[in-house]
């Protein structure tokens, strides 16, 4: 079965600086990734995803990740985060199977 | 105009009692999802029903069943409910069974067993 690594359990950083969220994955088989957030008290939100294509897949708000398939690797980027990106970010894989698997999560908190 | 609701919101609840999560989505998804989110923020997937299918039943004890009556609904209940049991339930649904459809998360239930 798949499987995901979230390398950072807790990310601080200054607000308009910019972030990296570091995602691997482990598959025997073609995957689909996926990052969600999930604010306090609320459910996970789809961010981005990746399904085939273009290896760099873009957010509404201003988040990107890159597929690397030689790497495993599927980061989040933010150039310049903002206070209301405070959240927990979760990575996620997926097979064929329909069976998503999350990562631990990696808390952002973004300080003023 | 919710596309993923769960009720209750909070359940608090002592050991040995038998409980109910109800969940229903408005999507028109066909698979739907029971995952557990535990004190540290980890997500676990419990089930998974396609069409009414079980597909996914992972080691979740046998007091835990889902039963889905349609495609729009997928309640969990738990017997004899355990201070393990106490976390944050969530439903979920996506379209298709191909694995390329995100989820989408309900709010949660939080269950608290004393």
């Amino acid at each position: 079965a798949q499987s995901v690594t979230q390398l950072d359990s807790q990310v601080p950083v200054f607000e308009e600086a910019p972030v990296e969220l570091r995602c691997n994955y482990s598959s025997s088989v073609s995957v689909y990734l996926f990052w969600y957030v999930q604010y306090p008290n609320q459910g996970l939100q789809l961010l981005l995803k990746y399904l085939s294509g273009s290896t760099l897949v873009e957010s509404i708000n201003g988040f990107e990740a890159e597929f690397n398939k030689s790497q495993t690797s599927f980061h989040l980027r933010k150039p310049s985060v903002h206070i209301s990106d405070t959240a927990e970010y979760f990575c996620a894989v997926s097979a064929s199977n329909n069976d998503m698997r999350f990562g631990a999560g990696t808390r952002l908190t973004v300080k003023p | 105009d919710t596309a993923v609701s769960q009720t209750p919101k909070y359940l608090v609840t002592q050991m040995g009692n038998d409980k109910s999560i109800k969940c229903e989505q408005n999507l028109g998804h066909d698979t739907m999802y029971w995952y557990k989110q535990d004190s540290k923020k980890f997500l676990k997937i419990m089930f998974s029903y396609n069409n009414k299918e079980l597909i996914i039943n992972e080691t979740v004890p046998n007091r835990f069943s889902p039963k889905s009556p349609d495609k729009a609904h997928l309640n969990l209940h738990i017997n004899s409910l355990e201070l393990g049991d106490s976390a944050v339930y969530f439903c979920a649904s996506s379209l298709g069974g191909r694995g390329n459809s995100p989820l989408h998360f309900g709010n949660g239930t939080r269950l608290t067993v004393t």
